[in-house]
């Protein structure tokens, strides 16, 4: 594709429900990052995957928060139990994963989060 | 860890007039990427520019350049020439180039009006 997608593009749901979160990254991008945005702060650093495996899970709040990227490509952002305090805008990024750290990170347009 | 710190929360500037948000990181580390990213209402990140540490030139991309001073830990965006499209938030971000991780850690943004 043109660019990083995520769907859907706004979410709401009620305290305790479960929510999935989707990113499909640009074509042929190995590496795929997920950050979370709240109101008035930058995004914060949650999961890499380089190809099907989170390389750095370190950002990951606690175990409600799950990602999986099983093909390497698409990844999900799972959230159980979701509290009010996880109300945010999601953002994905994919970079093309050469090593170095030389790859610029190209996000989406994320998904706003609310939880009533 | 790292840290990256903007420590103004909002500037306004006229149309073609030049202006420069500031930014201040703290790392031990010796070679790193260090990055500026434009947020407008739409949430996209974009990147605006980007400089490796390694790099003595200060880079620059059309209109936007920085200033980026290693040993005081200091990379400043200026736009020259600026044009009502550039009002969004800026946000500056670190990244480090070893232990297999590469996300990015980002400053709380400078929000950037553009007056007519």
């Amino acid at each position: 594709g043109a660019g990083v997608s995520q769907t859907p593009s706004n979410k709401v749901t009620e305290k305790g429900k479960y929510v999935e979160l989707r990113c499909d990254p640009i074509s042929g991008h190995t590496a795929l990052y997920w950050y979370r945005q709240s109101l008035g702060q930058g995004p914060e650093f949650l999961i890499y995957f380089q190809g099907t495996g989170a390389a750095d899970d370190s950002g990951l709040p606690n175990d409600r928060f799950f990602a999986v990227r099983p093909e390497g490509s698409v990844s999900t952002l799972k959230i159980q139990r979701t509290e009010r305090g996880d109300s945010a805008v999601y953002l994905c990024a994919s970079s093309a994963g050469t090593s170095g750290g030389t790859d610029t990170q190209y996000f989406g347009p994320g998904t706003r989060l609310t939880v009533l | 860890a790292q840290t990256v710190t903007q420590s103004q929360p909002e500037m306004s500037v006229q149309e073609a007039e030049t202006v420069t948000l500031s930014c201040t990181y703290d790392t031990s580390e010796s070679n790193y990427y260090l990055f500026w990213y434009k947020q407008p209402p739409s949430r996209q990140m974009i990147l605006v520019i980007r400089q490796e540490a390694y790099k003595q030139q200060n880079a620059t991309e059309n209109r936007f350049s920085v200033n980026f001073q290693k040993a005081a830990k200091s990379f400043s965006l200026k736009i020259s020439d600026s044009q009502l499209g550039d009002t969004a938030m800026y946000f500056c971000a670190f990244m480090r180039t070893q232990g297999g991780s590469e996300k990015l850690v980002f400053g709380k943004g400078t929000k950037l009006t553009v007056n007519p």
